[in-house]
């Protein structure tokens, strides 16, 4: 098993371009989660999919967008790119698991993307 | 709001002697907690969890950790430290029973000194 991997491992870009991350997920797993992790901070929720549908989202503008396809992988789009995008971009997958009667979504991060905006 | 304090930038300790880092939270309800771990250029690694049941989890590498509702906190544990724990430490909420949405503390420099 894989795990959770991501595409690309670096990333430079240019304030004002446009940039997609890749993400697949731990296989049997349906749930994609992104997070954005600046320099010096904790992780910070974007957005998650489930059903190729954005079920949740986060603190994000609406330069975030996303999308899942039918084999559970992901893409992170961030338009018009700020300097302050400048991020560890973290992407997790989760399924289901039971802990007794309670039901828990169990997250499993990918290595990231090291996104650099100049 | 719901949040996530951990009130140390960094812990230091030296190898054999046992380590704590703290960790509070901030959110309704009955949150489900989790510890994570990450090493220089790498993501995120699970190290344990609670969810329900027994205050004291155990997780990955000899880590516990304490649930404490009435004082909301979830300090990680170890009782002898390695070098090698030497990391990046985590806490992390789900404040919905789905726990899809996690919300991350600032994170605490762990230092091990030989």
């Amino acid at each position: 098993d894989a795990g959770v991997t991501q595409s690309p491992t670096h990333l430079i870009k240019t304030r004002g371009q446009q940039v997609t991350l890749r993400c697949s997920p731990k296989s049997g797993h349906d749930t994609v989660s992104w997070y954005q992790q600046a320099l010096g901070q904790g992780p910070q929720f974007i957005f998650q999919y489930y059903e190729e549908e954005e079920r949740q989202r986060g603190n994000f503008p609406d330069r975030f967008s996303g999308h899942q396809f039918p084999n559970y992988s992901s893409e992170l789009n961030v338009n018009a790119l700020l300097l302050g995008d400048s991020a560890l971009y973290l992407c997790a997958s989760s399924r289901g698991v039971a802990s007794g009667e309670i039901w828990y979504n169990e997250q499993f991060f990918g290595p990231g993307t090291r996104l650099t905006v100049l | 709001a719901q949040s996530v304090a951990q009130p140390e930038d960094q812990v230091n300790v030296a190898e054999g002697n046992p380590l704590t880092v703290k960790c509070t939270y901030s959110v309704s309800g009955n949150p489900y907690l989790f510890w994570y771990v990450q090493y220089p250029n790498r993501g995120l690694q699970f190290l344990l969890k609670y969810i329900t049941g027994d205050n004291l989890v155990k997780g990955s590498y000899g880590f516990e950790a304490e649930f404490n509702k009435s004082q909301t906190s979830f300090h990680l544990k170890k009782p002898s430290a390695l070098v090698s724990d030497s990391a990046l430490y985590f806490c992390a909420v789900s404040p919905t029973k789905s726990t899809d949405k996690l919300i991350f503390g600032t994170g605490t420099r762990l230092q091990v000194f030989p």
